[in-house]
């Protein structure tokens, strides 16, 4: 089957610390899925962060980056400074193509950013 | 941007009622979804659509009927509500696999079955 397994639950990081969280995929549908980290901030929807669609590429935005890992079925959130706007759920997912086209999400992790 | 438009955006629903949530999107996508999001499972897939006509199960489509009448609208239809279908329920619509192409998420409606 697809799955995404990603840092579980809460994690609370002070303000200008870095970030890191950790996402590992499985899949037996495709070889090569399309990667993708969204956000969730407060009272809104889901949005993309940032997408990936070759192994071996970085993905950045808003100063997060992921890199696909396809030898470690990796593709880790980080931020080198975070703020407190950056507060949110964050969601690892994995694209499946081909006859079925559809995302599959991780668990999401809570980011607490303290002043 | 692409838009995707849920009404409502909050509902009280009692037990064995029927519960109709609605999804618009404006940009012509073929593909629309229906998730639910809980605590401690993330989002799981209910039912989704390549086109106007068609639907399709998802991982956890029991409960839940989905029509797609036109290219623009999905609805998510809950026959008989049960309690358990309380949750947060995202439509979306876009490609997941395409190089240029992108999944748009609603705001979510918050369903809460008495």
């Amino acid at each position: 089957g697809d799955s995404v397994t990603q840092t579980e639950g809460q994690v609370t990081v002070s303000e200008s610390k870095s970030l890191i969280i950790n996402c590992t995929y499985s899949t037996t549908s495709i070889a090569y899925p399309n990667l993708f980290w969204y956000v969730r901030y407060p009272g809104e929807g889901l949005q993309l962060l940032l997408k990936v669609i070759t192994a071996g590429q970085k993905g950045s935005s808003r100063g997060f980056e992921a890199t696909y890992n396809k030898e470690t079925t990796s593709f880790h959130l980080q931020k080198a400074s975070v703020q407190e706007s950056d507060s949110a759920v964050y969601y690892c997912a994995l694209g499946i193509t081909g006859n079925t086209r559809k995302l599959i999400f991780g668990l999401g992790t809570t980011l607490q950013v303290q002043p | 941007e692409a838009a995707v438009t849920q009404s409502p955006r909050n509902k009280v629903a009692v037990t064995g009622g029927k519960v109709t949530l609605s999804c618009n999107q404006t940009n012509n996508h073929n593909n629309m979804y229906w998730y639910r999001q809980d605590t401690g499972h993330g989002l799981r897939l209910i039912h989704y659509s390549y086109g106007a006509g068609s639907t399709e199960k998802g991982d956890i489509p029991d409960g839940y009927k989905a029509s797609r009448p036109s290219q623009e609208n999905f609805s998510l239809i809950l026959e008989l509500a049960t309690p358990s279908q309380t949750s947060v329920y995202f439509c979306a619509s876009g490609d997941p696999g395409g190089s240029n192409t992108e999944v748009f998420f609603g705001k979510g409606t918050r369903l809460t079955v008495v």
